[in-house]
């Protein structure tokens, strides 16, 4: 079956770590995109890429980074200059060219310890 | 200003009960809109997609004001598991913008 799968489920980071969040789909789709959410509040958008090889800051990148290599991946690096990064990290992909919506994976529980 | 609001809720209803919440969209030039459930610690997932003239999925109805800027979400005969988070999202073709959500609780 397609679908968007993101590993791993809960995470821990250490003050001043790097940590790595995968995201991979096997649903050929041109878009992906990387969300916070904080508990209570809506989905906050992190980053973006609409082709491999180009991305786009979203409204909270700061602290954050990302590639897009190929098509089915899209990581997203969770820097030791994010300073609050406890939360619950979504990514989703899309196909563009239509009234589509996103397929979200089962999303990364990231706690700092 | 936001650019998609909701009322955050909760709704608290009983079975069978019909509830309907709104959502307001701050960009014009929007033209894919969807609601979407999310459960607790769970992520999104699509309920519907709005069209313009409205639409209907078994009990749920989603109506589309484009003059007002702002989209609905009615459920009719409403089930113990209709009780979810339902986010209503609004954009374009490259980026959409999530409301905060609308909490609904169906009480037995």
């Amino acid at each position: 079956d397609g679908g968007i799968t993101q590993s791993p489920k809960y995470l821990f980071r250490k003050e001043g770590q790097n940590v790595t969040l995968s995201c991979e789909q096997n649903l050929n789709h041109d878009a992906m995109y990387w969300y916070r959410q904080d508990p209570g509040q809506g989905l906050r958008l992190i980053y973006y890429s609409q082709i491999v090889n180009d991305f786009q800051k979203g409204d909270i990148a700061e602290g954050y980074s990302v590639s897009r290599e190929k098509k089915e991946s899209f990581p997203l690096t969770v820097t030791s200059a994010q300073k609050n990064p406890t939360a619950f990290y979504l990514c989703a992909s899309r196909n563009t060219g239509g009234n589509y919506g996103y397929t979200f994976g089962s999303g990364t529980r990231l706690t700092v310890v | 200003r936001k650019e998609v609001e909701q009322d955050p809720g909760p709704f608290n209803v009983p079975e069978g009960a019909t509830v309907a919440f709104n959502c307001t969209y701050s960009n014009s030039a929007s033209q894919s809109f969807f609601w979407y459930r999310q459960d607790c610690r769970k992520e999104p997932k699509l309920l519907m997609s709005v069209y313009s003239s409205g639409n209907e999925d078994g009990r749920f109805t989603a109506q589309l004001n484009r003059a007002s800027q702002y989209i609905s979400l009615l459920i009719r005969d409403s089930k113990l598991s209709d009780s979810a988070t339902y986010l209503c999202v609004g954009g374009n073709d490259y980026k959409l913008s999530f409301g905060a959500g609308t909490t609904v609780t169906v009480r037995a």
